[in-house]
């Protein structure tokens, strides 16, 4: 069976911290795939980045950043220098191979909270 | 390129009537992917669909939910005799290959 668990329900930043949004993985498979989405107030859900089992290399595009462990099943996703526009709610998912081929299971989303 | 079209993007229904939900894909994407988003929840995969089959509903509901995704036209979830508990977001999603899908804005469904 595969789970995504983000064990942070909501953070609260000020404007130009730091944040890191934690997802830890699980799934059997050797081959999977691990997501990030957005979903703003607006209700949309947009597609971040996407990594695959093979690759370990972190990530980073503007001010977003991607770590990924597979020795601690983890996929964690920091944004530095946060603007007000970064509130939003972030979702981990998960694609994995087998029997859930084609299936996204997602985290419970992280709502992230920038203060001016 | 045409993203994933959703349609109606809010549907108010009364309890006991029928929700139809249509979802046009990508163009030239043959996977389409519904999911359920409850209030203050996560979303839960419903159903996975290539053109004409059904490939995995596991998490559909066993009764008053089906799905299709007929050879032409858009893909429909479809909720007979809705209840107040399928007030919910409702997102399909499309992908090429089956490991990268793109969403669409969802339709946001209310039972009364």
């Amino acid at each position: 069976a595969q789970k995504v668990t983000q064990a942070q329900t909501e953070i609260s930043v000020v404007e130009k911290e730091d944040v890191t949004l934690d997802c830890v993985y699980e799934t059997r498979d050797t081959t999977y795939y691990l997501f990030w989405y957005k979903q703003p107030p607006s209700g949309e859900l947009v597609f971040l980045i996407r990594r695959n089992s093979f690759d370990e290399q972190n990530e980073i595009s503007g001010r977003y950043s991607w770590n990924f462990q597979k020795s601690t099943s983890s996929f964690n996703f920091t944004i530095t220098a946060s603007q007000v526009v970064d509130s939003a709610v972030y979702f981990c998912a998960l694609n994995a191979g087998g029997t859930s081929y084609g299936k996204l299971t997602f985290g419970q989303g992280t709502i992230l909270t920038v203060h001016p | 390129n045409a993203g994933v079209m959703q349609n109606p993007r809010h549907l108010v229904r009364r309890r006991g009537q029928e929700a139809r939900l249509r979802c046009s894909p990508m163009k030239g994407h043959s996977h389409v992917y519904w999911y359920r988003q409850l209030p203050e929840e996560g979303l839960k995969f419903m159903v996975y669909l290539q053109k004409e089959n059904i490939i995995d509903e596991s998490g559909m509901p066993k009764e008053r939910f089906s799905a299709e995704f007929p050879k032409e036209g858009p893909s429909i979830l479809r909720i007979q005799q809705v209840v107040r508990g399928d007030s919910a977001a409702y997102f399909c999603a499309s992908s090429l290959h089956s490991y990268e899908q793109y969403f669409g804005p969802g339709t946001r469904l209310t039972v009364t």
